[in-house]
């Protein structure tokens, strides 16, 4: 139990495109979803926080209408990725939290490369 | 401010050996949960083990087991009898209490490798 998918795994796009990236609870409702940042050979930074229906939460220094968050429903969330330029270029991992508990569950990942 | 810290960028065990990998934190919650990911080279982060704050006994996982010093602030992870697929980063979280999402914390990191 506790899977979350994450799609696509892997995107190349020019700069200045927009790009989406879904993040799916497949067998759970997700309370809370979050979104992390992941540069090599470095630990996840979180980017923002989402509960369905609501406003994501933004940690500090990260651009709201960069990176844009909808929390649709209570097994999906997207994060859009707004007029891309290389230093986006990143591996983006989604987590979802159900309402049992405190352990996040992760997707696959998701490396973004923007040329 | 609520910090995690893992000291040990790189750790090298033997195979069927135990190896731990050291976590201590810092934060004024009195209810928090810490947990241990690993990271192997694909970049999924596996969920390994938790332990609540209020926990009295410390938390085990098939070969792993959390040593958890609420005293010393530390949260170590213990693998058991290694294996070739433990070879990964692994990292140790902590999450504030449910006020605030659950949101974690995350340490740096330890890249564990395993030798045959």
């Amino acid at each position: 139990g506790a899977v979350v998918s994450q799609h696509p795994s892997r995107v190349i796009c020019k700069s200045g495109t927009s790009v989406k990236i879904e993040c799916r609870s497949l067998d759970f409702q997700a309370t809370t979803m979050f979104w992390y940042r992941q540069f090599p050979k470095q630990s996840l930074m979180l980017m923002a926080t989402s509960n369905e229906g609501s406003k994501a939460t933004y940690e500090q220094g990260v651009e709201k209408d960069k990176f844009l968050i909808n929390h649709a429903s209570l097994t999906l969330s997207t994060l859009t990725v707004t007029s891309a330029h290389p230093e986006d270029s990143s591996f983006y991992i989604c987590s979802a939290r159900g309402d049992w508990g405190e352990t996040q569950y992760f997707g696959p990942g998701t490396r973004l490369l923007v040329l | 401010a609520q910090k995690i810290t893992q000291t040990q960028p790189g750790m090298f065990v033997q195979e069927k050996e135990a190896v731990t990998l050291d976590c201590t934190y810092d934060t004024s919650d009195p209810s928090y949960g810490l947990f241990w990911y690993k990271q192997p080279s694909s970049g999924e982060m596996i969920f390994l083990i938790y332990q609540g704050s209020y926990d009295q006994q410390n938390a085990t996982e098939g070969r792993y087991s959390l040593n958890f010093q609420k005293a010393r602030k530390s949260a170590n992870l213990v693998i058991s009898a290694s294996q070739l697929g433990d070879s990964a980063m692994y990292f140790c979280a902590m999450s504030r209490s449910r006020y605030n999402f659950n949101k974690f914390y995350f340490g740096s990191g330890t890249k564990l490798n395993v030798k045959p």
